[in-house]
């Protein structure tokens, strides 16, 4: 069945260092969504990519979503401290009707 | 602003026990979902609903069963918790029918622990 894979599964930097998620998946999408879970928090919604090769940023924060419509990265530049906490991407599948979530990756930033 | 609203921050069950996970939603959305979520194995479909009354089975369905008599509501039933059901669990809604392309909105999950 789909997969969908993160990596790293965790990541600890020092403040103002840039940081990296990338997320596999084992068929192609139909769209890409990204979300943010604080540590004791519930995940929210960053934002959707739906167009093969599209780029959206959002502040610090830089959304890709592959040519190929398998793969997506969320860039996180010069981090501070409220970055940390646990990045999720989660494809969706037109053709089978699914939102298929990913490993996470958790980010820790040292001051 | 929408707001899911789970039922019980922290539970401790029995192994055995019935056990109830409640979630309202106040923004009448049609899709209500159930999750959980483990390390390192992220956020996996139990169950999900597009309709009052109306469920599908998600990823890991097994042990668990649904319940959506009202739009608003949507439980989650442990007919016999196990130990291997110790888990966060997430509730979430989305409003539109394609529920994979648009934004899911989740509860502030409970914590359950089944000794």
């Amino acid at each position: 069945g789909q997969q969908v894979m993160q990596i790293p599964q965790y990541q600890h930097v020092q403040e103002g260092e840039d940081f990296t998620t990338y997320c596999n998946s084992s068929t192609t999408l139909s769209n890409i969504q990204w979300y943010k879970q604080r540590p004791g928090g519930h995940p929210v919604f960053l934002i959707q990519l739906v167009k093969s090769g599209e780029v959206k940023k959002q502040k610090r924060l830089t959304f890709q979503f592959g040519e190929a419509k398998k793969n997506s990265s969320l860039h996180i530049t010069a981090t501070q401290t409220t970055d940390v906490g646990t990045y999720f991407c989660a494809g969706g599948s037109r053709n089978t009707d699914k939102l298929i979530f990913g490993t996470g990756t958790r980010l820790q930033v040292f001051p | 602003d929408v707001k899911v609203t789970q039922s019980s921050r922290y539970l401790v069950k029995r192994t055995g026990e019935k056990v109830f996970l409640e979630c309202v939603q106040d923004m009448d959305h049609e899709n209500m979902f159930w999750y959980r979520q483990d390390p390192g194995l992220g956020l996996r479909l139990i169950y999900f609903s597009y309709d009052v009354k109306m469920k599908e089975k998600g990823d890991i369905p097994e042990g668990y069963s649904v319940s959506r008599e009202k739009k608003e509501r949507f439980s989650l039933i442990l007919e016999s918790a196990s130990t291997n059901q110790t888990s966060m669990y997430l509730c979430a809604s989305s409003p539109n029918s394609k529920f994979f392309e648009t934004e899911a909105f989740f509860g502030q999950g409970t914590r359950l622990t089944v000794v």
